[in-house]
């Protein structure tokens, strides 16, 4: 099963609104990240925050992590229609370096 | 190039072939990454490379996929007797080192297995 798992599956808003999205994921980790994966194939590294940061600001970003919770939310505010895209969160967990594992991602929607 | 390079884009091939997907890493990244993606779905963890050596090859979804990276650089995605199930889009990705820092994606493979 995935380590990571995003929530919600799909998200529609209007431009100017803000997106929330959250990933809970099972095991400890090193790192979690997020990335951006629009129509087609290649994806896109947001921001990668680590186990010990609880809050990183990236331009409309804004990511949070609760190691307690074991879950990181991802905040795109005043959102735009060039923000339509698939969000994924990754981990790279505690025991095995390198085993960058990706959740089955956020569909957000923006309209104009 | 600046980037992470996969080729081909797209692979059409009959049920039984042999495949092979290539992904051409950032220079000086010692990390190289795989994985699968089904249409809609997440990414799906194959296999990764520290260097030239495979510390986790729990990904691959049966013997009949292989990997291999030679000379801390190019690596190979080998499926063998290719089944319907097979077709996804394959997906490359490095990074300065494991773990602790963004990985780059190339633009993957389709591979349509018919």
């Amino acid at each position: 099963s995935q380590q990571g798992e995003e929530d919600p599956q799909a998200l529609s808003i209007q431009e100017g609104e803000n997106a929330t999205m959250n990933c809970s994921y099972k095991t400890s980790i090193n790192n979690l990240q997020w990335y951006r994966q629009n129509s087609g194939r290649g994806l896109v590294h947001l921001i990668l925050i680590r186990s010990n940061e609880r809050e990183k600001h990236s331009g409309r970003l804004r990511v949070t992590l609760d190691t307690s919770k074991k879950s990181s939310s991802l905040l795109i505010t005043a959102s735009r229609a060039a923000d339509t895209a698939s969000y994924f969160c990754a981990t790279d967990v505690g025991d095995s370096w390198g085993k960058l594992q990706f959740g089955a991602g956020t569909q957000v929607v923006v309209t104009p | 190039g600046a980037g992470v390079s996969q080729s081909p884009s797209n692979k059409v091939t009959e049920k039984g072939k042999d495949v092979e997907l290539r992904c051409d890493p950032i220079s000086g990244h010692t990390a190289l990454y795989w994985y699968r993606q089904s249409l809609g779905q997440g990414l799906e963890f194959l296999i990764y490379f520290q260097g030239n050596s495979a510390p986790d090859k729990s990904g691959l979804p049966s013997d009949r996929f292989s990997a291999e990276r030679t000379g801390g650089s190019v690596s190979t995605l080998t499926i063998q007797r290719t089944q319907q199930e097979d077709s996804a889009v394959y997906l490359c990705a490095s990074s300065l080192g494991a773990g602790y820092t963004e990985a780059f994606f190339g633009q993957g493979t389709r591979l349509t297995v018919v």
